[in-house]
């Protein structure tokens, strides 16, 4: 079946650095992929949505400098958490679909953990 | 956005019951998706559901759709323990590219 890979799995640094997470779609192309965020025992919130070689769309709320997208191919999008500080600290989940298929359903990645000290 | 609303929040049985879990949602969908989120991991997608079916079956898995009420249950036959995880349903709504995901129904299958 369709499987989305997301890398790092786990992340912990230092107050100000700047963290990357990629979404790679394995067996399937991506036209759209989802950028969420986790907090314990709650649901996902959709931060942004990314479409291949356009600019992402952010959800009301979401700094789009502070958490910077890039979709460049039908199969990697990165997420890129500027100058992290401990309040960024949270699990990060990506989605991708082909959107080409309307009854597809999406799949995620394994998420990332990312702790800022 | 508007989220679908799940119930129960949480859920505990023994293994062998069965386990019903609801979702409302408040928009014409095109489909309904069902989602299992084990802890600290992304999430598995179980079944998708179109809005024209009433019905699907996966396996343990029953889930049906009435689009009447804009509500769906997920029904898992002889749980397991490792069927302890947190149930998500989705909504994949007409004219939108995102899901709309329920709050999620924690569930715990104790042996």
């Amino acid at each position: 079946g369709a499987v989305v890979s997301q890398h790092p799995s786990r992340v912990i640094c230092k107050s100000g650095t700047s963290v990357k997470i990629e979404c790679r779609s394995l067996d399937f192309q991506a036209t759209t992929m989802f950028w969420y965020r986790q907090f314990p025992k709650q649901s996902l919130m959709l931060m942004a949505t990314s479409n291949e070689g356009s600019k992402a769309t952010y959800e009301q709320g979401v700094e789009k400098d502070k958490f910077l997208i890039n979709h460049a191919s039908l199969t990697l999008s990165t997420l890129t958490v500027t100058s992290a500080h401990p309040e960024d600290s949270s699990f990060y989940i990506c989605s991708a679909r082909d959107l080409r298929n309307s009854n597809q359903p999406q799949h995620f990645g394994d998420g990332t953990r990312l702790s800022i000290l | 956005s508007q989220q679908g609303e799940e119930d129960p929040q949480a859920l505990s049985i023994q293994e062998g019951e069965n386990a019903t879990m609801n979702c409302s949602y408040k928009t014409s969908i095109n489909n309904l998706q069902w989602y299992r989120q084990n802890s600290g991991r992304g999430l598995v997608h179980l079944i998708l559901i179109r809005s024209n079916e009433r019905e699907k079956h996966s396996g343990r898995l029953r889930v049906t759709l009435d689009t009447s009420k804009k509500s769906s249950s997920l029904l898992i036959t002889a749980s397991r323990a490792a069927d302890t995880a947190s149930y998500f349903c989705a909504t994949d709504n007409q004219g939108a590219q995102k899901l709309v995901f329920g709050q999620g129904t924690r569930l715990t299958i104790n042996p």
